[in-house]
């Protein structure tokens, strides 16, 4: 009863190469994110989806490019890796709401290791 | 711009003790969210307690207590009777704008605590 999922949980790729992230969310929101965080352990937002529609980029390279499938999926594809790409991604859902009820509950993270 | 502090890099504190974990914030917006996380070792991000900016009442979840002083920008988060298993990193972020249904959450740099038997 997993409430959100990321797979891989672990990444280890070649710089260049070109990989993916997958997230699932059985909560039934509406909105979806995806969080970088570096070796620091500092998160930040990356983008934002509501029901399938793209709302928030913050001025992430063009490599990478989130998808939605459906408002359950949002996937992370990042083209060319590069050393610099290294965190952990997370992926998080949340209901369109404002207040308590919109909290973002976070999936276990995907670590991502570029060589 | 939106932004949090967390000020204490580490704390070290001793079991069944209360805990004060201190996060200020910046923002000229009169409607805002703060939240607490905890990241545990293995890694995943755990809700802890949400506090409105209208929210009379200070926050309270179990052991959790959010101490919200509002002309102080302050949304400390008290961990009372604190055990073994409250040693990681917490996270003290606020909902930054909201827009379309998505909301911008702008966190914090993280305070590691750790509970000594």
């Amino acid at each position: 009863d997993t409430a959100v999922s990321q797979t891989p949980k672990y990444l280890v790729t070649q710089m260049g190469n070109d990989k993916s992230i997958k997230c699932e969310q059985n909560l039934g929101h509406d909105t979806m994110y995806w969080y970088k965080q570096d070796s620091k352990k500092f998160l930040k937002i990356m983008f934002s989806y509501n029901n399938k529609e793209l709302i928030i980029n913050e001025t992430v390279p063009n490599r990478f490019s989130p998808k939605s499938p459906d408002k359950a999926h949002l996937n992370l594809h990042i083209n060319s890796l590069e050393l610099g790409d290294s965190a952990v991604y997370f992926c998080a859902s949340s209901q369109p709401a404002s207040g308590p009820g919109d909290t973002q509950y976070f999936g276990p993270g995907t670590r991502l290791t570029v060589l | 711009a939106q932004k949090i502090t967390q000020t204490q890099p580490g704390m070290f504190v001793q079991e069944k003790e209360a805990v004060t974990l201190d996060c200020t914030y910046d923002t000229s917006d009169q409607s805002y969210g703060l939240f607490w996380y905890k990241q545990p070792s293995s890694g995943e991000m755990i809700f802890l307690i949400y506090q409105g900016s209208y929210d009379e009442q200070n926050a309270t979840e179990g052991r959790y207590s959010l101490n919200f002083q509002k002309a102080r920008k302050s949304a400390n988060l008290v961990i009372s009777a604190s055990q073994l298993g409250d040693s990681a990193m917490y996270f003290c972020a606020m909902r930054a704008f909201q827009i379309q249904g998505a909301q911008k959450l702008v966190f914090g740099q993280g305070t590691r605590l750790t509970i000594n038997p």
